[in-house]
C-alpha cells in the first residue's frame, strides 16, 4: 500500500540555520504531495503542495520539489525562525488509492534563538 | 474566512461515559475525515465520508466508536462507552474531493477519559 516516511525528529536548529526535512513516499498511482505544519495546540495547516513531477511548492520561505525519480519531497528553508518551531507532516493523496490521505509520522522542529 | 469548526475543544469524562464530538465542515466541501492523534500512534485515520456516505471506517474500533453525518453541515463522532485509552486529540478535516484533494483541518477536540 501507499506510505510516507519522514526523517525522525526532533530536529533542533539555531535561528537562521538551513533546514531540510527528508520525506520519501511509496504510491501505486500518481499522487499529489503535501507538507502540513502543526503549531502547538492547533490543528494541521497546509504549508505547501505539488501535484506533478518536478513541481515546486513554496510558502513562507519553505520549498519542496516533487521528485518522481527518487520518490521524494524534501522540505527546505534557507533561514529558520523561532516561530517555525512546530511539527511538520509529509503526506500524499493518491487518486488510485481512493484519494485518501496518507500522513508521515511527523518531524518536530525546535528553533532556538 | 472559511474554516472547519469542532466542538467541544476540550472534554474530560469518566470511563464508561458516552462522548460525542461534533464537526462543521467548510460549506461546499463534500469529503469529511476524522483523525485521532496521540503521542504513541501519531495521526490515525478513523473514518472518511464523501457526500455524507461513509467510504472507509476501517480505522475505527467498531464496538465502541460510531461516525455519522446527519446532514451536510454536521459530522459526529461518538464513543460509547469511553475508555482511558481513548484519550487523544480528535481532528476533523474537510475537502472538496477533487483536484489534489487538499484537506482543511479543524482545531481538534482534546479528550481525556479518567
Amino acid at each position: 500500500g501507499n506510505s510516507v516516511t519522514q526523517m525522525e525528529g526532533p530536529v533542533t536548529l539555531s535561528e537562521e540555520a538551513f533546514l531540510t526535512i527528508n520525506c520519501t513516499y511509496t504510491a501505486t498511482g500518481y499522487p499529489s504531495l503535501f507538507w502540513y505544519v502543526q503549531y502547538p495546540g492547533e490543528g494541521l495547516q497546509l504549508l505547501l503542495k505539488a501535484t506533478k513531477a518536478d513541481d515546486k511548492g513554496s510558502n513562507k520561505g519553505f520549498e519542496a520539489t516533487y521528485r518522481k525519480e527518487t520518490t521524494s519531497f524534501h522540505l527546505e528553508k534557507g533561514s529558520v525562525q523561532v516561530s517555525d518551531s512546530a511539527v511538520y507532516f509529509c503526506a500524499l493523496s493518491d487518486r488510485a488509492y481512493g484519494q485518501n490521505f496518507v500522513f508521515g509520522p511527523g518531524t518536530r522542529l525546535s528553533v532556538l534563538p | 474566512d472559511a474554516r472547519v469548526t469542532q466542538t467541544p475543544r476540550h472534554k474530560v469524562t469518566e470511563m464508561g461515559q458516552e462522548v460525542t464530538m461534533r464537526c462543521q465542515p467548510i460549506l461546499g466541501h463534500n469529503t469529511v475525515f476524522w483523525y485521532r492523534q496521540t503521542m504513541m500512534q501519531g495521526l490515525e485515520l478513523l473514518a472518511y465520508f464523501r457526500n455524507r456516505a461513509p467510504l472507509d471506517d476501517s480505522g475505527m474500533p467498531k464496538d465502541r466508536f460510531s461516525a455519522e453525518m446527519p446532514d451536510a453541515t454536521l459530522a459526529t463522532l461518538k464513543i460509547q462507552p469511553s475508555e482511558p485509552r481513548d484519550s487523544a486529540v480528535y481532528f476533523c478535516a474537510s475537502g472538496t474531493g477533487t483536484g489534489s484533494n487538499e484537506q482543511f483541518f479543524g482545531p481538534g477536540t482534546r479528550l481525556t477519559v479518567l
